[in-house]
């Protein structure tokens, strides 16, 4: 099974930074990684599919890098709409897709 | 708009059963391969199961292998998870989720429904 590692746990920003969430799988997965956001009592939302494409309907302010093991995702200024929980999700070794255990960006 | 609804949870004892069923409209149901992902109450997202399209070809996670059945009905839209033989680390809220290639199985979640909370307990 593909390990997903994020980090930080938790991440308090103000409004209008900048964001950095990572993600280290603990092996390749190529660029088939994604980016979720999940805010409280609501299901989640694709943000960035395979490494670095905005879904439909994402904002520019948020964007994704990296292949193989490290991935980023960077949200550019974060909007009040933003704080919430990042979950990272690779489909490499499907089907046993794994998830890691999510970044909180809560208001400082 | 695509939309997912999710029905059928709610509390059961250990070792019964339950079906979920998710109503799906807004596209093209027979075209995508779907999904059920959970989450544990205040815990991660974990993958469950998925169907083809043409319901031919389905996998279970590792967790739910032997006790958990994946269905589809494409001519009433509707997906279903038939849960047997349920513990309490079955507990979470279900999500079905429309897998984001067409025809094929490509294991990301482009949307999803509200999730229906299944509570395993005696």
């Amino acid at each position: 099974e593909i390990v997903l590692t994020q980090s930080p746990a938790t991440l308090s920003l103000s409004p209008g930074e900048r964001a950095t969430l990572s993600c280290r799988a603990s092996q390749s997965v190529s660029s088939y990684l994604l980016w979720y956001q999940q805010k409280p009592g609501q299901a989640p939302r694709l943000l960035i599919y395979d490494a670095s494409n905005r879904a439909t309907g994402v904002p520019a302010r948020f964007s994704g890098s990296g292949s193989g093991t490290d991935f980023t995702l960077t949200i550019s200024s974060l909007e009040p709409e933003d704080f919430a929980v990042y979950y990272c999700q690779q489909r490499s070794n499907w089907p046993r897709i794994t998830f890691g255990p999510g970044t909180k960006v809560d208001i400082k | 708009q695509v939309q997912l609804v999710e029905s059928g949870g709610g509390v059961v004892q250990p070792g019964r059963s339950l079906r979920l069923s998710c109503a799906a409209s807004g596209f093209t149901f027979s075209n995508y391969a779907m999904h059920w992902v959970r989450q544990a109450p205040g815990k991660g997202l974990e993958w469950v199961a998925v169907i083809s399209y043409n319901g031919n070809n389905k996998y279970n996670a590792d967790s739910v292998k032997g006790r958990f059945t994946i269905s589809r009905d494409n001519s009433r839209n509707t997906l279903y998870l038939q849960m047997n033989s349920l513990r309490a680390e079955d507990t979470a809220v279900y999500y079905c989720a429309k897998d984001g290639s067409i025809a094929a199985a490509d294991y990301y979640f482009d949307s999803w429904g509200q999730g229906s909370l299944v509570t395993v307990s005696s």
